[in-house]
Order: C-alpha cells, then sequence, then structure tokens
C-alpha cells in the first residue's frame, strides 16, 4: 500500500530535549515536505527536498533541521524543543510533473501531534 | 495581506443544500491550484485540483478566475459527510516548489 508514515503520532516532551520525528514513503517520491498546522492558520512548509542530500528551508525553518540521506526518508529533528514548537506536524511527498512537485497532489502521513512543556 | 485568503466559517449548511467557497491569492504568477479537504485534525486529502477551463468531478465544481485571482469550490446536494475543513492551495509560481495553504473554511452539514 503506498504510503506515508510517521512516528511517533504523539509526543510530550520538555523544553531542550532533543526529538526527531520520523517520516518514510514506499512510492519513490523525489519530493518530500514538513509542514506543522496550528489554529486558525493553514499548513506552513518548515522544509523541503526535492532529492537525496537536497534540502531548501520553507517558510518557518527556524529551531527545526532536516536530513535526507536516502530517497525514502526525511526526519525532522528539534535539537532544542521549545512551547512554541508545540504543534501538528505533517510529512508529505509527492511525484515531480515537468520538474516541478507543486504541480503534483501531496501525499501526507497521518501527523505527529507535538506537545513541549 | 496573506498569500491565500478564505473565508473561515463555519457555514452550516442543511443537508441537500449548495453551497459555494471562495479563495483568493495574492501571488499573480501562481500556476497551479488545489483544493483539499481535511476531517477534523487528521492529514490533508486532495479533493480536486483547479484547472483553468473549471472541472467538475460528481456534486463538487471548482473554478478558477485569473484575473480576480481567486477559486471557488461548490457542493451540489450536500450530505452528512461532506462536514470537513476545505483548504485551498495554490504554488508560489511555475519556478518555485512551494505550496501555500490556505487556513481553510469549515463547514457543516446539518440533518
Amino acid at each position: 500500500e503506498a504510503q506515508v508514515t510517521q512516528n511517533p503520532r504523539y509526543l510530550i516532551t520538555v523544553t531542550g530535549k532533543k526529538l526527531t520525528v520520523t517520516c518514510s514513503q514506499n512510492m519513490n517520491h523525489e519530493y518530500m515536505s514538513w509542514y506543522r498546522q496550528d489554529p486558525g492558520l493553514g499548513l506552513r512548509q518548515i522544509y523541503y527536498s526535492m532529492n537525496v542530500e537536497v534540502t531548501d528551508k520553507g517558510d518557518v525553518p527556524e529551531g527545526y533541521k532536516v536530513s535526507r540521506k536516502e530517497k525514502r526518508n526525511f526526519p525532522l529533528i528539534l535539537e532544542s524543543p521549545s512551547p512554541n514548537q508545540t504543534s501538528l506536524y505533517f510529512c508529505a511527498s509527492s511525484d515531480r510533473k515537468e520538474g516541478n512537485p507543486s504541480n503534483q497532489p501531496q501525499h501526507f502521513g497521518d501527523g505527529t501531534r507535538l506537545s513541549i512543556l | 495581506r496573506k498569500e491565500v485568503e478564505q473565508d473561515p466559517g463555519p457555514f452550516n449548511v442543511p443537508e441537500g443544500a449548495t453551497v459555494a467557497f471562495n479563495c483568493t491569492y495574492s501571488n499573480s504568477a501562481s500556476q497551479s491550484f488545489f483544493w483539499y479537504r481535511q476531517d477534523c485534525r487528521k492529514e490533508p486529502k486532495l479533493l480536486m485540483s483547479v484547472y483553468s477551463s473549471g472541472n467538475e468531478d460528481g456534486r463538487f465544481t471548482a473554478q478558477l478566475n485569473r484575473a480576480s485571482q481567486y477559486i471557488s469550490l461548490l457542493i451540489r446536494d450536500s450530505k452528512l459527510s461532506d462536514s470537513a475543513t476545505y483548504l485551498c492551495v495554490v504554488n508560489r509560481g511555475r519556478s518555485n516548489y512551494q505550496l501555500i495553504w490556505g487556513a481553510g473554511t469549515k463547514l457543516i452539514i446539518k440533518p
């Protein structure tokens, strides 16, 4: 089954304790992306990756890191989490058409609800 | 001005009614337009892409007005299962790989 898998689904942790949210897709998609969603706001892009070893900042990258060592995996790292990073996080992947993945539907993981105390 | 704006609603609509949403976007270079549906903080799912000529999928019709920079979604004969938040999504331009998401319009269909 084609899917995007995120882990964990829920996490409550404390300020400053490094954490990683994993994301894996089995569709051989080149493009992967991380979003956060907060009440009253649309999904905001944190980082995206066009291919292995290629990552770029989205609109809200501060406080986050990513890596893309393999095509299928795109982990999101919070080196020193803070309460303002409490949010619902989504990982997404898509194919590329005419070179531009934003022409294609995004396939989302189930989301990770993160609470930083 | 936000890059993508939607009326947050909620729209409370009786079952069987027709409902329409609009979404405005600010970047005239935007090339790709989508409507996604999101149920109660679950993952967004693609409802339909929006093409220049307009397109229809069953009870759903999407329209694009480039001159006025808005897209619309029409739902006919609404069902209880249509209750959800509808997200308008626009890309930033041909050479830009980012999608910009509206905050969503909440729709509640009542029996």
